[in-house]
């Protein structure tokens, strides 16, 4: 049974570029989360997501970052028109449907990297 | 944003208890306890949740007050694998799938 799935692991872009950032949630998990660590701090709620529906977007960037969770594929966080204080390591989490209580399973997250 | 306080770092012998603290004063009747780890270079990785009464799973035990004000997350046995960022959470009934993580606890393993 694998775990969440995160690619690329390590992406670099340059200044203006987008970058996309995949996750295939746990087999049977249909909540999606994802969540940004900046170098030295703590990790911060970006958004969660449920096949199709963005369910808590509190976390997200007004500007720039956009996430989906098709029917069919993984979950997608874009951010268009990258800058350096976009690098930080991003890392997606998954959880069943109908959980009495929320336990997330984490990837290995996508290291992103603005030159 | 985080609602929880805890040491910024702690330092176990291998094969010794670590006993974690972490005071959630603000915490309300419906807010769960969750603990999760990071090891460096790692996603976070769920270790143990609880509401009101004391858990035991096979990674560690989480020991609630009376009060439910603070709790300790007790790893009976520090092995050099345990190092780790150690991150206290309230789920808050009414943000449910937000995991809000402080600056956690590190904890060191000497052997």
């Amino acid at each position: 049974n694998a775990g969440v799935m995160q690619n690329p692991r390590h992406l670099v872009r340059r200044r203006g570029q987008e970058a996309r950032l995949r996750c295939s949630p746990m087999k049977g998990h249909s909540h999606v989360y994802w969540y940004r660590q900046l170098p030295e701090e703590g990790l911060k709620f970006m958004v969660y997501l449920q096949k199709e529906n963005i369910i808590d977007e509190s976390g997200m960037p007004k500007e720039r970052f956009s996430a989906e969770f098709p029917k069919e594929g993984p979950s997608i966080l874009r951010i268009q028109q990258v800058v350096r204080g976009d690098s930080a390591a991003y890392f997606c989490a998954s959880s069943p449907p109908l959980a009495r209580v929320n336990e997330q399973f984490f990837g290995p997250g996508t290291r992103l990297t603005v030159l | 944003d985080a609602k929880t306080t805890q040491p910024n770092s702690m330092e176990s012998n291998e094969e010794e208890p670590v006993h974690l603290p972490c005071n959630h004063s603000t915490i309300s009747g419906t807010d769960y306890i969750h603990w999760y780890r990071q090891l460096p270079s790692q996603g976070p990785e769920y270790v143990i949740h609880g509401l009101t009464s004391n858990v035991n799973n096979r990674m560690a035990s989480l020991a609630i007050a009376e009060d439910r004000k603070s709790s300790t997350l007790i790893l009976h046995r520090a092995t050099l694998r345990d190092a780790a960022v150690y991150y206290c959470i309230l789920e808050e009934s009414d943000s449910w799938g937000k995991l809000q993580f402080g600056a956690g606890t590190q904890v060191v393993v000497t052997p």
